[in-house]
């Protein structure tokens, strides 16, 4: 299994704000995966980070409004920029192990005022 | 393009009944399926994985079963208890390994087990 931390837990943004939220696992991964979760709904893949080159986005996210960071085998960041109350979500960090068990991080929840 | 569905969205059951969950997918090609339990406002925590040569898995109190050629897979709670309200989710993963390999999720079924 995977042990999988993220942060912050929790924040209130201003709207027009940017917020960066950091996923560490406990050991490393060749992929890891953003998802987002609006309320009252299930979780949809933002895009999957590879180390040392680019993100891949899916459909419907771009860069630009999600940057993604990943340094090395243990670490990524997600970033939310320009937030809208519309980004109001719980954002997932999520990486794959053995057998493709897909483990999640605590996520991250995120109000857009 | 496959699709998850969990019905009905929330369930309410009197404690220590015995319960279960449906999960129904439209295309049988899968690699495997995926139960997790959600508390609210948190994460995902994997409950049990299912290959899809597998019937079923068993983790103490906690059953699934997987029928891939009709598209459905159950969760079975036995005896169920108040900290096992939750939201449940079931999640699909496509025959293919690597990044292609996405899950699809349901939209879960949120339950609540009353003392």
């Amino acid at each position: 299994s995977a042990v999988i931390s993220q942060k912050p837990s929790r924040d209130i943004c201003q709207r027009g704000t940017s917020l960066t939220i950091q996923c560490q696992v406990d050991s490393q991964v060749t992929m890891m995966f953003w998802y987002r979760q609006q309320p009252g709904q299930s979780l949809t893949l933002i895009a999957t980070a590879n180390q040392g080159s680019e993100a891949t986005y899916e459909s419907g996210f771009v860069i630009d409004k999600f940057p993604i960071s990943r340094p090395n085998l243990t670490f990524s960041t997600l970033t939310v920029s320009n937030m809208s109350p519309e980004d109001s979500s719980i954002y997932l960090c999520s990486v794959r192990g053995g057998q493709e068990t897909q483990y999640f991080g605590p996520g991250t929840r995120l109000l857009v005022l | 393009k496959q699709e998850v569905t969990q019905i009905p969205a929330a369930l309410s059951v009197p404690e220590g009944e015995n319960l279960v969950l449906n999960c129904s997918f439209t295309d049988s090609a899968i690699y495997n399926l995926q139960w997790f339990r959600q508390d609210p406002g948190k994460g995902l925590t994997s409950l049990l994985l299912i290959q899809s040569s597998q019937r079923e898995q068993t983790s103490g109190r906690l059953n699934a079963s997987l029928d891939k050629s009709s598209g459905r897979s159950t969760l079975y709670i036995a005896a169920s208890q108040p900290g096992d309200s939750a939201t449940y989710l079931c999640a699909v993963s496509p025959p293919v390994t690597g990044a292609n390999s996405k899950l699809t999720f349901g939209k879960g079924i949120t339950l609540s087990v009353r003392p």
